[in-house]
């Protein structure tokens, strides 16, 4: 079955404290992996898509690396509005690919 | 640019009543997919429609669950005689035509049944 798995499940960060979060799939035949931050009582927001093993995406303090078993989501001198869950998703192996499988997030709190 | 648009934003309804959760995409956009979210489970897809076509539904529940993207106007997902284990938090998403997959999502509507 296709699994999406994130680590940790929370993460408590001082403010400029580097960290990263991984998130980790079964999908055999990758199609895409997203990130996406979600505040609470928000929908999620798009942040990066990923296609290939290698491939970075940067946008402000994130980045985002993918290799071919898992993706990885590095915060850099995090500021406390940074403090969100962090959610990763992927299409299934086969079928629909528009069909995403969500990590349960990992619960970021960045302290002033 | 408007976002996506949800509405309403709470719903509260008792045991046996009908919900309808209505969803407006983005300008552009003609793909619409339903999500459910519960605390401990996550995201869960749901359905996955384009203008007056259901694309794939395998998500959805087999009774009392149905959705609907007419040619005018928004997509709505409709739940009757709802139960206590409806309630959850109901994202809807929309995506253009063409290109890359990237779903961008509203702020959901948040069902509460007494």
């Amino acid at each position: 079955e296709d699994q999406v798995t994130q680590s940790p499940e929370a993460l408590r960060l001082q403010e400029g404290e580097s960290s990263s979060l991984n998130c980790s799939y079964t999908v055999s035949g990758l199609r895409g992996l997203f990130w996406y931050r979600q505040d609470p009582g928000k929908g999620p927001e798009f942040l990066f898509t990923l296609y290939s093993a290698g491939e970075e995406k940067e946008k402000e303090r994130l980045k985002a690396t993918l290799t071919k078993k898992e993706s990885f989501l590095h915060i850099t001198a995090p500021k406390p509005e940074d403090s969100a869950t962090y959610l990763c998703a992927v299409p299934p192996n086969a079928g629909n690919n528009r069909k995403l499988i969500w990590g349960l997030g990992t619960s970021l709190a960045v302290n002033p | 640019n408007a976002g996506v648009m949800q509405n309403p934003r709470h719903l509260v309804r008792r045991r046996g009543q009908e919900a309808r959760l209505r969803c407006s995409p983005m300008k552009g956009h003609s793909h619409v997919y339903w999500y459910r979210q519960l605390p401990e489970e996550g995201l869960k897809f749901m359905v996955y429609l384009q203008k007056e076509n259901i694309i794939d539904e395998s998500g959805m529940p087999k009774e009392r669950f149905s959705a609907e993207f007419p040619k005018e106007g928004p997509s709505i997902l409709r739940i009757q005689q709802v139960v206590r284990g409806d309630s959850a938090a109901y994202f809807c998403a929309s995506s253009p035509p063409e290109g890359r997959e990237t779903q961008y999502f509203g702020p959901g509507t948040r069902l509460l049944v007494l």
